[in-house]
């Protein structure tokens, strides 16, 4: 079974312009979640979708957003670029259903610079 | 806000040996439990979880014990190798809420 797959692996932008991150999940999982990893914050949540709702949200500004389509696929859209977005955004999937707890299985991840 | 925390950023180990990594929780509610292994340039690996109902849960190589009452999460590696080297973190989950992460333990393991 392939696993998680975000596109692209690197970027490169300026301050000020915007950015699109794809992710594919693990066929059969529902829910998406995404993190933002810093070497001075670590792993941080961004949100989570199933189904495509968001199910939950980190603690994060507006210009950050995401969305998940019918074939559970998602995006995560970073609008107005700052220097401190420079990070490795990270998608992970899982079942998700329920009160079923299962684990999230991580992408290799997209490195995000801002220039 | 309650986080997820690690005793020691660095732990190096002889191959061989076994490796301790423990990790401090400060949410009561939190009832799943997960140790996750990240190498340089991938995303993080999962390792093993195990729920708040559970004392202990093991794995190929791996144990993962958990002390409710004191709130204290370790990973044992049994004979470490080479390839084991990378950065462990621990992750807690309450129901309903995101897999919170720790800052994550650098595991050096030398031949």
């Amino acid at each position: 079974k392939a696993g998680v797959t975000q596109t692209p692996r690197y970027l490169i932008k300026t301050r000020g312009q915007q950015v699109t991150l794809s992710c594919s999940p693990i066929s059969g999982h529902r829910s998406v979640s995404w993190y933002q990893q810093t070497p001075g914050q670590g792993l941080q949540f961004l949100f989570e979708y199933f189904s495509e709702t968001q199910r939950n949200k980190g603690n994060f500004p507006g210009r950050f957003s995401g969305r998940q389509f019918s074939n559970s696929r998602s995006e995560m859209n970073v609008s107005t670029l700052e220097l401190g977005d420079s990070a490795l955004y990270l998608c992970a999937s899982s079942l998700g259903s329920g009160d079923l707890k299962s684990p999230l299985h991580f992408g290799n991840g997209t490195r995000l610079t801002v220039t | 806000g309650e986080s997820v925390g690690l005793h020691l950023p660095t732990l190096s180990v002889q191959e061989g040996d076994n490796s301790i990594i423990n990790c401090a929780y400060s949410n009561s509610a939190s009832d799943y439990f997960i140790w996750y292994k990240q190498e340089s340039g991938k995303g993080p690996q999962f390792i093993i979880d195990i729920r708040s109902n559970m004392d202990k849960r093991q794995g190929q190589r791996v144990t993962v014990l958990l002390n409710k009452t004191v709130k204290h999460l370790s990973l044992q590696i049994a004979a470490t190798q080479p390839g084991d080297s990378a950065v462990y973190f621990c992750a807690e989950n309450q129901a309903g809420t995101a897999l919170i992460f720790g800052k994550g333990t650098t595991l050096s393991v030398s031949s």
